[in-house]
Parts: C-alpha cells; sequence; structure tokens
C-alpha cells in the first residue's frame, strides 16, 4: 500500500518570497512521484515528477522538488512566488498497482498576496 | 487535437436517478482514469482502464459502473444517484503513465439532491 500525507493544508506567502510545500509518502514499494497544480475551476497540470536518478528535479514556472529517500520526503519549492502561482498543489505518487494510477495526497493551498 | 474533454461540465440531479459521463481523448492513449475529487481529500481514483475492452476498480468504485468499449471514450455511470456521489470528476489518459504526464479533462461538476 502507498500513501501520501502533505503537511500543510494552506501556505500564506508574500509575493517574491520563497515557498516550501511539504509532501510525504509511504510505500513497501519502489515509487514514482509527481507534483500536480490546479488553478482554479481548471484541471491539473504537472508540474514535475521523479522518476529516477538526480534527486533534484526541476519543473515549470521556476518549481523545483528534492527527492530524499531516506525521509521519504518530496518536497517542492520556488525561490520566488508571484500572484499567479496562487493555486492548489498536489502531491501524487504511483507504481504499478493500479494500472499507474495517481494516488493523490490531499492538497496544499497556496495563496500568494501583494 | 482537443486533449481530453469531459461531457457534460455540470449537471444536477435528484437522487436515485441515472446518468452517464462522458470522457474522450484523442491522443490514442491507452490508459484512462476516473477521479473524483472533494474538499480537503485531494483526487480518489474510481474507476480505470489499461486498454480498450479493460477496466478494474479503484479506490472507491462502489455505486459506479465504466465502460471502454472504443479506445477513445471512457464512460462513467451511476446507476442510482446518492447525495454522496456530490462531487468534481475528473477523466485523465496517458499514453505511458510513469514516462508521459497523465492529461487531465477540465472536470464534470455533479450535484446530488
Amino acid at each position: 500500500a502507498q500513501s501520501v500525507t502533505q503537511l500543510d493544508s494552506q501556505v500564506p506567502v508574500f509575493e517574491e518570497a520563497p515557498v516550501e510545500l511539504r509532501c510525504n509518502y509511504s510505500s513497501s514499494v519502489s515509487v514514482y512521484l509527481f507534483w500536480y497544480v490546479q488553478y482554479p475551476n481548471q484541471g491539473l497540470q504537472l508540474l514535475l515528477k521523479y522518476l529516477s536518478g538526480s534527486t533534484l528535479v526541476k519543473g515549470i514556472n521556476g518549481f523545483e522538488a528534492e527527492f530524499n529517500k531516506s525521509q521519504t520526503s518530496f518536497h517542492l519549492r520556488k525561490p520566488s512566488v508571484h500572484i499567479s502561482d496562487t493555486a492548489e498543489y498536489f502531491c501524487a505518487v504511483t507504481n504499478s498497482n493500479s494500472g499507474y494510477a495517481l494516488n493523490f495526497g490531499k492538497g496544499t493551498s497556496l495563496l500568494v498576496t501583494p | 487535437n482537443a486533449g481530453v474533454t469531459q461531457t457534460p461540465k455540470f449537471r444536477v440531479l435528484k437522487t436515485g436517478q441515472s446518468m452517464t459521463l462522458l470522457c474522450a481523448q484523442d491522443m490514442n492513449h491507452e490508459y484512462m482514469y476516473w477521479y473524483r475529487q472533494d474538499p480537503g481529500m485531494g483526487l480518489r481514483l474510481i474507476h480505470y482502464s489499461v486498454g480498450e475492452g479493460t477496466t478494474a476498480k479503484g479506490e472507491v468504485p462502489d455505486g459506479y459502473n465504466v465502460s471502454r468499449l472504443k479506445k477513445q471514450n471512457f464512460l462513467l455511470g451511476l446507476e442510482s444517484a446518492a447525495p454522496s456521489q456530490t462531487s468534481v470528476y475528473f477523466c485523465a489518459s496517458s499514453l505511458n503513465p510513469v514516462q508521459e504526464t497523465q492529461y487531465f479533462g477540465p472536470g464534470t461538476r455533479l450535484l446530488v439532491l
């Protein structure tokens, strides 16, 4: 079985400040890790993914995440956020079970204010 | 190339009514998924399909049925709607779910009264 825990349900931050959205996972097998973003009233869009190799993964819109196997974490970071980054962010894991369906965390709402 | 489309965008049902949600993709993807999104719950897998003619249950399959008669379409049916099925439903598809991204549709908002 696998599960994902997003440690913060809401993260308020000022524009141009750095941000970290935390994600921990548990799994008995090797997993693949993802971060998705959902803007209001829209579907989900892939930000980045970790499959193997380098533990630092760079994605779109200036986001990056670091895979830490010993701490079973995959935290998302951005050095300087914009108002337009306000959205819901989901961490997800998958493996070969369930047709590689995504197992999502409950989401973190990022609110960027001026 | 329309990507993943969902029909309808919004629907109101009375308890006990039935309906079918349609997901269509024009990318020749093998894998298709139905998720539901509820406040504070993230997205949960209802059913999925790894190819035409195949379907399997996900985490929350009760009260739903699916069919994948054509590769491009994945139908989600509610035989007797219940208020607990009020949710936003997302369809996703992928050619290779690990190497490629899952592409999500815009969602269907369903309200069951």
